[in-house]
């Protein structure tokens, strides 16, 4: 079956420092894959995505590439704020497959 | 503006009784989901629906129900078989089953008595 695997946290990150979140996934086909993004007692938002290989998402100054070779989608942002605090989640949806697989989620808390 | 609205946003429930929470979507999608969210466990899918009068039982659909009887409403009954019923519950929508991006719902925080 899919599966994704997010770096496990919590990180924690000083104001302007850089981001990388790891995302790694396995799956049967060739699926679109996806960051969302959730603040604390909301639901979850959609950040960018992938649709194929060597593609790449962004959205707010984070980006993402659809690397096939290495089954990963990694999601940077070369500037962080207090604002990006959040907890992100990596996930993967194949074609007709019905339901995405989502990836645990990764909290990123930034001090001023 | 359209969107997901869930119903209501914090719910009570003593033990042996069922509650429904409520979904709506005015997107006009056809795909619905449910998922249930327990800290440090990500998002567990309970139920999806691709179209109206049509769904399928997701990775923990013990203890819960759904009907889709209208293409914008997907309602998730929690039933006394539910042994630990206290949670976060997020719906979703998309536009179809294939692979597209999913809108969320601003969840409902279920806890128990």
């Amino acid at each position: 079956g899919n599966s994704v695997t997010q770096m496990e946290g919590p990180v924690t990150l000083s104001e302007e420092a850089f981001l990388t979140i790891n995302c790694t996934y396995t799956a049967t086909g060739y699926p679109s894959l996806f960051w969302y993004v959730q603040y604390p007692g909301e639901g979850l938002q959609l950040l960018l995505k992938a649709t194929k290989a060597d593609d790449k998402g962004s959205n707010k100054g984070f980006e993402a590439t659809y690397r096939k070779e290495t089954t990963s989608f990694h999601l940077e942002k070369g500037s962080v704020q207090v604002s990006d605090s959040a907890v992100y989640f990596c996930a993967l949806t194949e074609t007709n497959a019905g339901k995405s697989t989502f990836g645990d989620g990764t909290t990123l808390t930034v001090k001023p | 503006d359209g969107g997901i609205t869930q119903s209501p946003k914090y719910l009570f429930r003593k033990e042996g009784q069922n509650v429904t929470l409520s979904c709506e979507q005015n997107l006009n999608h056809d795909a619905m989901y449910w998922y249930r969210q327990d800290p440090g466990q990500g998002l567990r899918l309970i139920y999806y629906s691709q179209i109206v009068n049509d769904f399928q039982k997701g990775d923990i659909a013990e203890g819960y129900s759904v009907s889709r009887e209208k293409k914008e409403s997907f309602p998730l009954t929690v039933t006394s078989a539910q042994k630990n019923p206290t949670a976060f519950y997020l719906c979703a929508s998309s536009i179809d089953a294939s692979n597209q991006p999913q809108h969320f719902g601003d969840g409902t925080r279920l806890s128990i008595l």
